[in-house]
């Protein structure tokens, strides 16, 4: 299967932890990568490798992997963090690549 | 810092071919992959295809026999042509680059992107 699997929406009261996980079979070979879009924005990454932070990206961010499931985990969740969050990888071939469809973000 | 600046145009007509570039400032063009990413209105990421500094390609299937993605080395710039193009195509264009690791554990990841063309199809 070359499809990442993500729900679709999640929220999260201010301050809480909140998880957000990717399904797929290509996760067993690569790790995800995690991309944060608000709306009228290009989209960001935050999380690469197997728990990795491009500079600027707040330690709140985290990722972990498990199997044919990545999560990524914001730790303390700010109103600025409301947006949608895509996860991607390359497919189990290494010549496709696959993003989810992505989970909205509501911080309450 | 590295820097993608897009351009093309935004206004087709159906059956029209779209033609997009992306221009890398202030790094290096080889050791990575060259993306092209589309977002519908209203929906979510979908991948194009991606080329690296020698021209090998790797494509979305479902785009494959429209899409033709090049490279020019000399001035660090790597171009989109989508052909005969309809209103599904309507979408903000996005040129990326990509990071591969092909050593287990394998690494992907898409570290800088340009901010977007819109491409609008209409009669």
């Amino acid at each position: 299967s070359s499809e990442l699997t993500q729900d679709p929406a999640v929220s999260v009261a201010l301050g809480q932890t909140v998880r957000i996980t990717c399904q797929g079979d290509s996760l067993r070979s690569y790790y995800a990568s995690w991309y944060q879009q608000k709306p009228g924005q290009a989209p960001v990454l935050v999380i690469y490798g197997k728990n990795n932070r491009p500079s600027g990206i707040p330690d709140r961010f985290s990722g972990s992997s498990s199997g044919n499931t990545a999560s990524l985990t914001i730790t303390g969740a700010q109103a600025e963090d409301e947006a949608d969050y895509y996860c991607n990888s390359r497919d189990s071939s290494g010549y496709q690549v696959v993003f989810g469809g992505g989970t909205k973000l509501t911080v309450l | 810092q590295v820097q993608l600046q897009q351009w093309g145009a935004g206004l087709l007509k159906p059956s029209e071919t779209l033609s997009l570039t992306c221009a890398v400032y202030g790094g290096s063009f080889s050791g990575y992959y060259w993306s092209w990413i589309r977002q519908p209105p209203g929906k979510g990421l979908e991948w194009i295809g991606e080329i690296n500094h020698s021209g090998s390609t790797n494509y979305n299937p479902s785009l494959k026999s429209r899409v033709t993605i090049s490279v020019d080395t000399s001035k660090n710039q790597f171009s989109l042509k989508l052909s005969s193009v309809t209103a599904a195509d309507t979408a903000v264009y996005y040129c990326a680059r990509v990071v591969v690791v092909v050593a287990a554990p394998y690494y992907y990841y898409m570290d800088v992107w340009g901010k977007g063309t819109t491409v609008t199809v209409s009669s």
